[in-house]
């Protein structure tokens, strides 16, 4: 069964600190790789997407992929309290098949 | 990217009742996606729908209880039947949609259902 894992937290680090979210895939086949963010009560919102191995840069947020380990990795540096939310990491795995992680909950402490 | 909108936002209805819920995007998109996501859990996929053809569910979920319409490339509806407590939870919809080269998957701002 195709997996993608997450530990669910919660992550708290402490304002300004960098924020390091981590998560693996199982299927080898996957090409795309996908970072939500979703405060209590809201829908995903998309915030990163990756490709391609090694970093994607967006603002205060890096996307990392290694694929030959399977490991995608989401930072983001001077974190805020605003960032506080559950970050959720999807593969694309196939046409139209998407594989969600259970999320990581992220407090970031004023 | 697309802008999804979904219908309505929240509501709360009786036990053995059903509700309709609308799901429209700003552009054509070939694949939607009806989820369920229960207060402080992850996403479960409920079915996929593409144009023209019968939703694909996904195991322990039935057409019966979960009807799905998709009459053109930017508009679907779910369908909770005969509800009961236990399908209280915020229902979503998502789209395929391309953003630059690649395909992306973007969600509507949900329904929050209560069933009594």
């Amino acid at each position: 069964q195709k997996e993608v894992e997450q530990n669910s937290g919660p992550l708290s680090v402490p304002e300004g600190a960098i924020a390091s979210l981590n998560c693996t895939y199982s299927d080898r086949g996957s090409q795309s790789f996908f970072w939500y963010r979703q405060y209590s009560g809201k829908s995903p919102e998309l915030i990163m997407s990756i490709y391609s191995n090694g970093d994607k840069e967006d603002g205060r947020f890096t996307a990392q992929l290694n694929k030959a380990s399977q490991y995608v990795s989401l930072l983001i540096r001077d974190s805020q309290p605003s960032d506080s939310a559950t970050y959720l990491c999807a593969a694309r795995s196939g046409t139209y098949k998407y594989i969600f992680g259970t999320g990581t909950r992220l407090k970031v402490l004023a | 990217s697309a802008v999804i909108s979904q219908k309505p936002s929240r509501d709360i209805c009786q036990r053995g009742t059903s509700l309709t819920i609308q799901c429209q995007v700003d552009s054509q998109v070939t694949m939607m996606f009806w989820y369920r996501q229960q207060p402080g859990q992850s996403l479960t996929l409920i079915a996929t729908a593409n144009q023209g053809s019968e939703a694909t569910y996904e195991s322990g979920f039935v057409i019966d209880k979960f009807p799905i319409s998709r009459p053109n490339l930017t508009f679907s509806t779910l369908t909770v039947s005969n509800m009961s407590p236990e399908d209280s939870s915020i229902y979503l919809c998502s789209v395929d949609a391309l953003a630059g080269v690649y395909n992306e998957q973007f969600f509507g701002p949900g329904t929050r259902l209560t069933v009594l």
